[in-house]
């Protein structure tokens, strides 16, 4: 049972790069989310999807845009990376919304030069 | 504005018991989580109470007292595996998780 999967684990990319996170689930939850987390702030919503065909920003979506085609992929895009999207981002899923334990993915660390 | 609290960092010694404590402030309120978060890796669920009263899983509970905006996560027979960050987070009127910065709790032998 794989989850939630994340792509990249880990990436370098230079500034003013395009660049793709990707997230697969295989728990048929409706919701997804994307978090960014930062040294001494807490997950920060970037863009969530409460069922496949619509998608909503959160607290911090300047930057990033997401596609939610079918339920299983929520992809994250930067369309031109800044420095300070440097983090580390998490998929989560959900079947009950807020009120519902979140299942996180293993993340992916992004820098940028 | 919403706002959640909590220490930033808790010290503890293998065996005893620690609380640490959550204060919030959001609009609505539609329940209140606690995550583990070991270095380096994702989140998990450890608890979710939506009403007033203390809940316990195994060595873990967790209290909430909703007319004071506080909750606990009380951590009973610590262990060295329980040196983690503890996340705190509510569900606003909107069904949207705000979330606390974590506390990070170190275990001593």
């Amino acid at each position: 049972i794989a989850g939630i999967t994340q792509a990249p684990t880990s990436q370098i990319l230079a500034a003013g790069r395009r660049m793709t996170l990707r997230c697969t689930q295989d728990m048929r939850h409706n919701a997804m989310y994307w978090y960014r987390q930062d040294l001494g702030l807490g997950l920060r919503l970037i863009h969530y999807s409460n069922t496949a065909g619509t998608t909503g920003k959160g607290e911090v979506p300047d930057g990033y845009s997401v596609s939610r085609a079918n339920t299983d992929d929520f992809p994250l895009t930067l369309a031109s990376a800044v420095p300070s999207q440097t983090s580390v981002y998490f998929c989560a899923s959900s079947d009950s919304g807020g009120t519902g334990e979140l299942f996180f993915g293993e993340g992916s660390r992004l820098t940028v030069l | 504005g919403q706002n959640i609290d909590q220490p930033t960092e808790m010290t503890a010694t293998e065996g005893a018991i620690v609380q640490i404590n959550c204060t919030y402030q959001t609009s609505g309120f539609n329940g209140l989580f606690w995550y583990q978060q070991h270095a380096g890796e994702a989140p998990t669920f450890l608890s979710y109470n939506v009403l007033d009263g203390l809940e316990e899983k195994g060595r873990f509970s967790s209290f909430l007292s909703r007319s004071k905006g506080y909750s606990y996560l009380l951590l009973k027979e610590l262990q060295m595996k329980d040196s983690a960050s503890y996340l705190c987070a509510v569900s606003d009127s909107n069904y949207q998780l705000i979330w606390g910065a974590g506390t990070k709790l170190i275990i001593k032998p």
